[in-house]
């Protein structure tokens, strides 16, 4: 089975760029994840969405980030404009339905570099 | 608000060396507790889970016991390989289900040398 697929695996613009990133959750997932990892401040939860409805966004760091998730096998995470301090790893995961252990299934990430 | 401590790394030891790496929480009830391995380049895989106090998560060669009377959640292994080499996440999940997303320690990068 396909796991979670993210795109780009790397991304580096300048400084004001718009950042588009992608993901794709493992099919029947009802639950998706958007992380973003740093080495100052480890693993920082953005938003999530449960069918497709955004439930939590106190993650996301400011009114630059936003997130969407148009339908259940879609969603992605925009950046406009970048700034380099938004330079980070960014993972996408994935969970089963609520019944499930918790169990999170994640992507490889996309590595930003903003200059 | 929830919490995961790690020990600080990098870890690093020789092969076949007893391996402990350290995690406590704070949470309100009874979390479910994880333990993920990242390599480089790559993404964040579970390793091991325990849901209730006292169950015991294994897999690989490591083990980490669910103690809630210590709060805590140590991963173990008795004979460490260079494959080892990655970086472990320790991280709950609050109890009582629902939608919400896993809360991680900062990460421990363990080095194995041959």
């Amino acid at each position: 089975d396909a796991g979670v697929i993210q795109s780009p695996r790397h991304e580096v613009t300048e400084m004001g760029q718009e950042v588009t990133l992608r993901c794709k959750p493992i099919s029947g997932h009802n639950s998706l994840f958007w992380y973003r990892q740093t080495m100052m401040r480890g693993l920082e939860l953005l938003i999530y969405f449960n069918n497709n409805v955004p439930i939590d966004d106190s993650g996301m760091p400011e009114d630059r980030f936003s997130a969407k998730m148009p339908n259940a096998s879609f969603s992605t995470l925009k950046i406009q404009p970048s700034e380099p301090r938004d330079s980070a790893v960014y993972f996408c995961a994935s969970r089963p339905g609520q019944g499930a252990s918790g169990e999170l299934f994640f992507g490889e990430g996309s590595r930003l570099t903003v200059l | 608000g929830d919490s995961v401590t790690q020990m600080e790394g990098p870890v690093t030891l020789s092969e076949e060396a007893f391996l402990t790496i350290n995690c406590t929480y704070t949470a309100t009830g009874y979390p479910s507790l994880f333990w993920y391995v990242q390599y480089p380049g790559e993404g964040l895989q579970l390793l091991l889970k325990a849901t209730k106090a006292d169950d015991k998560g294994s897999n690989k060669g490591f083990e980490a016991t669910y103690r809630k009377e210590t709060t805590s959640f140590h991963l173990e292994k008795g004979s460490v390989q260079v494959s080892d080499s990655a970086v472990y996440f320790c991280a709950l999940r609050r109890s009582g289900g629902g939608a919400d997303g896993l809360t991680f320690g900062k990460g421990t990068h363990l080095i194995i040398q041959p």
